[in-house]
Formats: C-alpha cells, structure tokens, sequence
C-alpha cells in the first residue's frame, strides 16, 4: 500500500502570512510529487510537482523535497483569501498512478 | 487547452438502479483515463486506470463487476455503478493523461460526479 500522510489539521493564517503545509510518503521508490489544491465540492488542481531534493518555487508558492526524510513540504506566502482550500499532497508510484494524502485545509483570515 | 468534463455533474439514484458516469478529454486525446472516489474529508481513492481500447486495471479492493469501465474513444471513458447501495454515494472523479504528455504523471482532472443513493 503506497501512502501518503497529511497529519495536521486545519490551517488558519492571517491574510499575508506564510502558510507551511507538511506530507510524509511511505515508498522510498517513489521519484515525483505533486501538490494539488481543491476547493469545497471541486475537482484538485495542479499547484506543483517537484523531483529534485530542494526547493522548487514558483510565484508565491515553494515545495521543497527531502527524499532522505521522505518528505515534501509546501509554503504559500502572503496568502490570501483565496487559498483558502484543501490542499493534497501526492505520490507517483509508477504506471500512471497516483497516491493521495488525505489532504490540509488552509484558511486564509482577512 | 487540457480540458477534461464530467457528466452528469450530481446525480440521485435509487438503490439497486445503475448509474453511468461519463468522462472526456475535450481538447486532446486520451490513452490513459484514472477514476477516483472520494468520500467526505478523505482523501481520493485511485479505482482503476482505462486505457483506450483495452480492459480496465482495477486496484486492490474495487469490484470490477459492481464499477464497470468502457474506453471505447481516446476521448471518453465510462464508469457504471451497477446496483448501486447507499454506500456508494460519494464523489466520484475522472482524470485524463494527454496521449502526447511528455511525463507519465502529467493528468488533468474532471470536476467531478457527486452520486447520492437513496
């Protein structure tokens, strides 16, 4: 069984702070992660993947890899009301497949 | 451009009745299509992966005869619930990975058919 924790619960940041949302993967295999956002009642949405120890930014967003701890971390900076989503951290395990943490709610306060 | 629609968007049945659930690529073709099942607060539950022109994989635990699968097009896969009970109400999604995707993770999701049973 591949998978993929999110432990913390909900996420409540003021408007403009960074939020950090954490994921730890059980197969040591896997090569490529990915960081999806979905809203109440939404289909997710790619924010990003990254394969490589280290951090990966893009725009307000930063993921960063460890493969050594198996795991991937995401930082939204000044967030704003509108991340407020569930957030899924994913695995790829091979053959198109993907495993799914069971997510992070994030709550951006104005 | 990476388009993929669900239909029906919601869907009410009774117990015991079938229910199809289609998904397509709108802007692309599709040789892969994935559904997934996701049950409130939990996470999606890869069911099984459709390749075009082939028998579906169902993953550990699906039973292939209750959620039957068609990819009969590079455009469109089927999900049937066949005798549905009130334990298959959930939120059921389709996932669709571009024929000419340079990466085999690259997959582009549906919105989703929420399926109540009463």
């Amino acid at each position: 069984q591949k998978e993929v924790e999110q432990n913390s619960g909900p996420l409540s940041v003021p408007e403009g702070a960074i939020a950090s949302l954490n994921c730890t993967y059980s197969d040591r295999g896997s090569q490529s992660f990915f960081w999806y956002r979905q809203y109440s009642g939404k289909s997710p949405e790619l924010i990003m993947f990254i394969y490589s120890n280290g951090d990966k930014e893009d725009g307000r967003f930063t993921a960063q890899l460890n493969k050594a701890s198996q795991y991937v971390s995401l930082l939204i900076r000044d967030s704003q009301p509108s991340d407020s989503a569930t957030y899924l951290c994913a695995a790829y395990y091979g053959n198109n497949r993907l495993a799914f943490g069971k997510g992070n709610q994030v709550v951006v306060i104005p | 451009g990476a388009v993929v629609s669900q239909h029906p968007s919601w869907v009410i049945c009774k117990s015991g009745t079938s229910v199809k659930i289609e998904c397509r690529s709108l802007d692309f073709q599709a040789t892969t299509m994935f559904w997934y099942r996701q049950f409130p607060k939990q996470s999606l539950m890869l069911m099984a992966t459709s390749n075009e022109g082939s028998k579906a994989t169902y993953e550990q635990g699906v039973e292939k005869d209750k959620f039957l699968i068609n990819h009969a097009s590079l455009t469109l896969s089927t999900l049937t619930v066949t005798s549905a009970h009130p334990e298959d109400s959930s939120f059921y999604i389709c996932s669709a990975r571009n024929r000419l995707a340079k990466t085999s993770y690259e997959q582009y999701f549906g919105p989703g058919t929420r399926l109540t049973v009463t």
